[in-house]
């Protein structure tokens, strides 16, 4: 199975700052790559696919970046509703994968 | 609108089994396969496989082989994740989670994206005695 490791694992950051979470797999995945928020008790939205593509309604202060092993999401200016969890997830193999997830949090 | 109804939470007992379902509407629904993601609590989202809607036929991840099976009715647009021989460690959040199909043409042939875009609310299985 392809191997999806994200870090960090948690993140603390105030309203307004720049964030960017890694996503590495563990070989060349090409742009099977997608990301997801969950919010506690909620179930998980997908923000971004096929690496770098804004799902419909979602603020484009999210982007995607990457391509092969290494890939980023980044949040331009992080908003009060944006602390959550963030997990990757592959899809260039049948048998897909998800990161261990990122914790982002409130400094 | 497009949704997906998950069934209510469910208290096993060990050694029990039960059967979750997955009601779809606002789509055709064998134009779109289904996973099935679970959800220990405090932990990560782990994919447990997905069924072909079209055919029925299920592909599972690694470690959700033999108690675990994905079935359909599409005569009432459902699929369904049936756990048997429950254990503790089975006490999780099961969701279902349609899987969308892009395809993108490109000089050098079609390449397809899958995610998934249409998920469930989850539904809580507790194993205890």
């Amino acid at each position: 199975d392809i191997q999806m490791t994200q870090s960090p694992s948690s993140l603390s950051a105030s309203v307004g700052d720049r964030v960017t979470i890694t996503c590495r797999a563990s070989q060349s995945i090409s742009s099977y790559l997608n990301w997801y928020q969950q919010k506690p008790g909620k179930a998980p939205k997908l923000l971004i696919y096929a690496a770098s593509s804004l799902q419909s309604g979602v603020p484009s202060r999210f982007s995607g970046s990457g391509s092969g092993t290494d890939f980023t999401l980044t949040i331009s200016s992080l908003q009060p509703e944006d602390f959550a969890t963030y997990y990757c997830q592959q899809s260039y193999s049948t048998l897909l994968t998800f990161g261990q997830g990122t914790r982002l949090e409130i400094k | 609108q497009v949704q997906l109804v998950q069934s209510g939470s469910e208290l096993k007992k060990p050694g029990a089994s039960v059967k979750v379902s997955c009601k779809a509407s606002g789509y055709t629904f064998t134009s779109y396969a289904m996973n099935w993601v679970r959800q220990a609590p405090g932990q990560g989202l782990e994919w447990m496989g997905w069924i072909n809607t079209n055919t029925g036929n299920p592909t599972y991840a690694q470690g959700f082989t033999g108690r675990f099976v994905f079935s359909l009715d599409t005569s009432v647009s459902t699929a369904y994740l049936q756990i048997s021989s429950l254990k503790a460690e089975d006490t999780a959040v099961y969701y279902c989670a349609r899987v969308y199909k892009d395809i993108v043409a490109t000089i050098n042939g079609n390449y397809y994206y899958y995610y998934m875009d249409v998920w469930g609310k989850g539904t809580t299985v507790t194993v205890s005695s």
